[in-house]
């Protein structure tokens, strides 16, 4: 089992849905939680990210964490073309510099 | 500024050549990361520096070797490579301390081996 599992898609929709990327993880000792957008042949963007329990929101974005079912999700609302990206989640178990384990990745494509 | 640069862009090199690969970055940060990702996989942690001192190797072969000569610059020196070495190569910086899972990434170095 993969310490973090995330469903690769594709995930399609159009201009203007509500768009939900999750993760589940294995390993509780987990604390930080990112979302990450990587665009084709770009290296990745930090888009958010959240400590322990609860909801953050930026923008059109907001990111949930529930540890007790170690599911994290990312929501996107008015989803525009711009938005077309690979979505990484990424974990952490402490603050300090170390490893982020990554999720596969869900290919985003949003049309007009 | 929050921008991590990475040179060159591309690179092509034969099994026998010797390159490397250079990144920059001046926020600040004191941790430097070399990550490596194939076409539609995740990014794979190959190094991790923290002031200056080499503080994780994933384990990666000895013909990738990096060098971390000050707080700012982070190589990655290539030799006797093999094809399957192929892929984007990502340097990332972050903060040693406190904030450290807030990692920055540069645009890597899409490096083919022939």
């Amino acid at each position: 089992q993969k310490e973090v599992e995330q469903d690769p898609g594709p995930l399609s929709v159009p201009e203007g849905a509500i768009v939900s990327l999750n993760c589940t993880y294995s390993n509780s000792a987990f604390q930080y939680f990112m979302w990450y957008r990587q665009y084709s042949r770009k290296g990745p963007e930090l888009l958010m990210y959240t400590y322990s329990s609860g909801n953050k929101e930026d923008g059109r974005f907001t990111a949930q964490v529930d540890k007790s079912s170690k599911y994290i999700s990312l929501f996107i609302r008015d989803s525009q073309p711009s938005d077309s990206a690979t979505y990484l989640c990424a974990m952490s178990l402490s603050g300090g510099y170390n490893k982020l384990i990554f999720g596969a990745g869900t290919r985003l494509a949003v049309h007009p | 500024d929050t921008e991590v640069t990475q040179t060159p862009k591309h690179l092509v090199m034969g099994m026998t050549n010797k390159k490397s690969l250079k990144c920059e970055q001046h926020m600040g940060h004191r941790a430097m990361y070399w990550y490596k990702q194939k076409a539609k996989k995740p990014p794979e942690l190959m190094f991790v520096y923290s002031y200056e001192k080499l503080s994780i190797n994933e384990s990666v072969p000895s013909r990738f070797s990096p060098e971390c000569p000050n707080s700012s610059l982070l190589n990655l020196h290539l030799h006797a490579l093999q094809p399957e070495d192929s892929a984007l190569y990502l340097c990332a910086s972050s903060q040693a301390s406190g904030r450290g899972y807030e990692q920055y990434f540069g645009p890597g170095t899409r490096l083919t081996v022939t």
